[in-house]
This record gives structure tokens, sequence and C-alpha cells, in this order.
């Protein structure tokens, strides 16, 4: 199975910061890596696939990149919408696994 | 609009059986690979199955693989799962979502999910 390593697991940032949450991937998973968003209640939703590719509608300041084993999810300008659990997904073969989520609290 | 709406958690003691459905809308039904996720309370996301669209590729967890079984009902646009010897260990909110596969490889990963839908096993 491929394993994948979410870092860091927590992070407090302010208003308008740069974000940068981190997925390491045990075996190449190619573009094959999405990215999601939790708030408390609800069901995630999907912010990026294929490593880079914005879900449609969702706001510019976040972005994707990386292949292979390394991937990295950037919100360029922290808002106050934004503070809520991150996770990734790799999706280039079953079973699917999660990394373990990233939780941004406002500092 | 794609909708997907779980239904059939509920409170079941160890060793006990209980069967979800998702019923979906606004999109293709047979054309997607169907998945059931879940977490526990104040866990992460885990994956638990998935079965594509034909119903030929089903995909299962390690952890249920055994005790679920993954069923679609195209004509009705419903995806189930049948869970039986349920243990603490698979208490958490199970979410149902659809991706798009061939076979065993998937070119996207879950887009809509469903509310969720609460599943206790009490010992």
């Amino acid at each position: 199975d491929i394993q994948v390593t979410q870092s860091p697991s927590s992070l407090s940032a302010s208003v308008g910061d740069r974000v940068t949450i981190t997925c390491r991937a045990s075996q190449d998973v190619r573009s094959a890596l999405g990215w999601y968003q939790q708030k408390p209640g609800k069901a995630p939703e999907r912010l990026i696939f294929a490593a880079s590719t914005l879900q449609s509608g969702v706001p510019s300041r976040f972005s994707g990149s990386g292949s292979g084993t390394e991937f990295t999810l950037t919100i360029s300008s922290l808002q106050p919408e934004d503070f809520a659990t991150y996770y990734c997904l790799q999706y280039n073969r079953y079973p699917l696994t999660f990394g373990g989520g990233t939780k941004v609290e406002i500092k | 609009e794609v909708q997907l709406v779980e239904s059939g958690g509920g409170l079941v003691k160890s060793g006990g059986s209980l069967r979800l459905s998702c019923a979906a809308s606004g999109f293709t039904f047979s054309s997607y690979t169907m998945t059931w996720l879940r977490q526990a309370p104040g866990k992460g996301l885990e994956w638990v199955s998935s079965i594509s669209g034909t119903g030929t590729y089903i995909y299962y967890a390690d952890s249920v693989k055994g005790r679920f079984t993954i069923s679609r009902d195209n004509a009705g646009n419903s995806v189930y799962l049948q869970m039986s010897s349920l243990r603490a260990g698979d208490t958490a909110v199970y979410f149902c979502s659809r991706l798009t596969c061939s076979g065993g490889n998937c070119y996207t990963p879950p887009d809509f999910w469903g509310q969720g839908t609460l599943v206790t096993v009490s010992s």
C-alpha cells in the first residue's frame, strides 16, 4: 500500500500569511494527488486534483505543485474562511490513501 | 446539480449489521465509480470501498475486507454498503462520493461528497 505522510499536522497562522502544506508518498503516484479542505461538521471539499489543477470555483490563492512522491499545497494569502483542516489523497493505486491532515488555526 | 444523499446509519451493537444507502442525482450515475469513505470521530479520512460503473471492479480497504460488501443499482441511481460483523473501530461518519476511473486506474479523485451518515457501534 502507498503511505502518504502529511506535514505539519497543525499550524498557526495569521490572516494574510502564506501557508505551505506538504505530502510525501511512499511510492511514485505520478500526478494522481488531490487536496481537500474540511470544516467542522462538514464533508470535505475538493480544492485541487491532478496535483495542480484547481477545482472550478476555488479561489486562485490556492495552488498545488509536485509530482512523483512530493507534493505541496500553498495558500498564498490566508483568509478567515481558510481556517480548516486540509487533507491530501493519492488515487494512483488502490487502496486510496489519505495524508493524516493539517489543521490550520488562527494565530 | 450533483447530489449524493446517504442514509441508513444508526446505533448498532458490536457484531451486528447495517446497510448504508447513497442516492445519487444530477449526473449519469452509471458512468462513475462510486466510493465509500469514512471518518472516525476526531480522526482523519479513510477510504473504505469503491465499485466501478458497471460493478465489474470492486475494491475494499483491508480493514473492512470480508465484512463489508459494496453494490450498486444503476437503474435506481444508488450505491450501497452492507456492513456486517461490526466493531467499535467502525464507528464513523460514512460518506459516499464519486470518482472517475477505468478499471483500477482513477483519473480524478472524489469530487462531490454527500453529507455523511453516522454509524455508531457499541460494545
